[in-house]
C-alpha cells in the first residue's frame, strides 16, 4: 500500500511559471523524501526533510513539512522544460512508501 | 564516483522461469533496497539489505527474494514468474539505512513476462 499520496496528479505549466506539487500520509514518520523521476536520469532524490523541520531549500526547490496535516509541498521555482518529469513524495514509515506521483509538464 | 549498476538492463522471460537480478551499490555503501515499478500499483518497496542482512520486508509473495554479500553487493530472485511480474525494478544504495538516508537509484532493470 502506499503511504505517501501526491496531488495533483498531473500539472501542467509554461516555463517560468512556478509548480507547487503537495503530498499527504497517513501516519507518523521521521522523515519525508522527494524524488524526480524521468526517462533520462531516472530516480533522482532531492530533498529531505525531517519531522522536526518546516522548510527546506535547494535551489529552486522549496519543500514545506506540516507534520500536523500530515502533509508536505515541493515548490519548483521559474520552472524549466528540463524540469518535465514524475515527482514522488516518500515517507519512512520503517520503509520506503512512495506514492503515485505527480505528472510536471513545463511547456517551453 | 560509480553509480548504482543493474544488469542486466533489459529480460524477457516465460510464466514458471525464475530470474535472478543483480545490483551493485555506490562504493562504500552498506544499504541496498529493491523496488518494483509497475503503470498500475507505482513504486513499491521489495526489501532492504544492510550489511547482507536484510532489515525490512514490502509485502509481496515469498517467490520474491534477496541476498546481499560481503561487498554490498545484491541480487534478487523471482522464482515461478507470473505475467504480474512485469516491471521496472530499480535498485537504491544508500551509506546507511534507506529510508533515514539519501538513496541513490539505478537505471533499472526492465523485466518481460511473456
Amino acid at each position: 500500500s502506499q503511504q505517501g499520496e501526491e496531488d495533483p496528479q498531473a500539472l501542467s505549466i509554461q516555463e517560468g511559471e512556478n509548480a507547487t506539487m503537495n503530498c499527504s500520509y497517513k501516519t507518523s514518520i521521521n522523515n519525508l523524501q522527494w524524488y524526480r523521476q524521468n526517462s533520462g536520469r531516472g530516480l533522482v532524490h532531492l530533498i529531505l526533510i525531517r519531522s522536526n523541520e518546516r522548510e527546506k531549500h535547494s535551489g529552486r526547490l522549496r519543500v514545506t513539512l506540516d507534520t500536523s496535516k500530515k502533509s508536505s509541498s515541493l515548490l519548483i521555482t521559474a520552472s524549466r522544460a528540463a524540469d518535465t518529469a514524475s515527482y514522488f513524495c516518500a515517507t519512512d514509515d520503517n520503509d520506503m512508501r512512495f506514492g503515485a506521483g505527480t505528472r510536471l509538464t513545463v511547456k517551453p | 564516483k560509480a553509480g548504482v549498476t543493474q544488469t542486466p538492463r533489459y529480460l524477457i522471460k516465460t510464466r514458471g522461469q525464475q530470474v535472478t537480478l543483480s545490483c551493485s551499490p555506490i562504493s562504500g555503501h552498506r544499504s541496498v533496497s529493491w523496488y518494483q515499478q509497475t503503470p498500475g500499483q507505482g513504486l513499491q518497496f521489495l526489501f532492504e539489505y544492510f550489511s547482507e542482512t536484510q532489515r525490512n520486508k514490502g509485502n509481496f509473495p515469498g517467490r520474491f527474494s534477496g541476498r546481499q554479500f560481503s561487498n554490498s553487493r545484491s541480487e534478487m530472485n523471482v522464482s515461478t514468474l507470473e505475467l504480474g511480474d512485469s516491471a521496472l525494478y530499480l535498485c537504491a544504495s544508500s551509506v546507511g539505512q534507506g529510508v533515514y538516508n539519501e538513496q541513490f537509484f539505478g537505471p533499472g532493470t526492465r523485466l518481460t513476462v511473456l
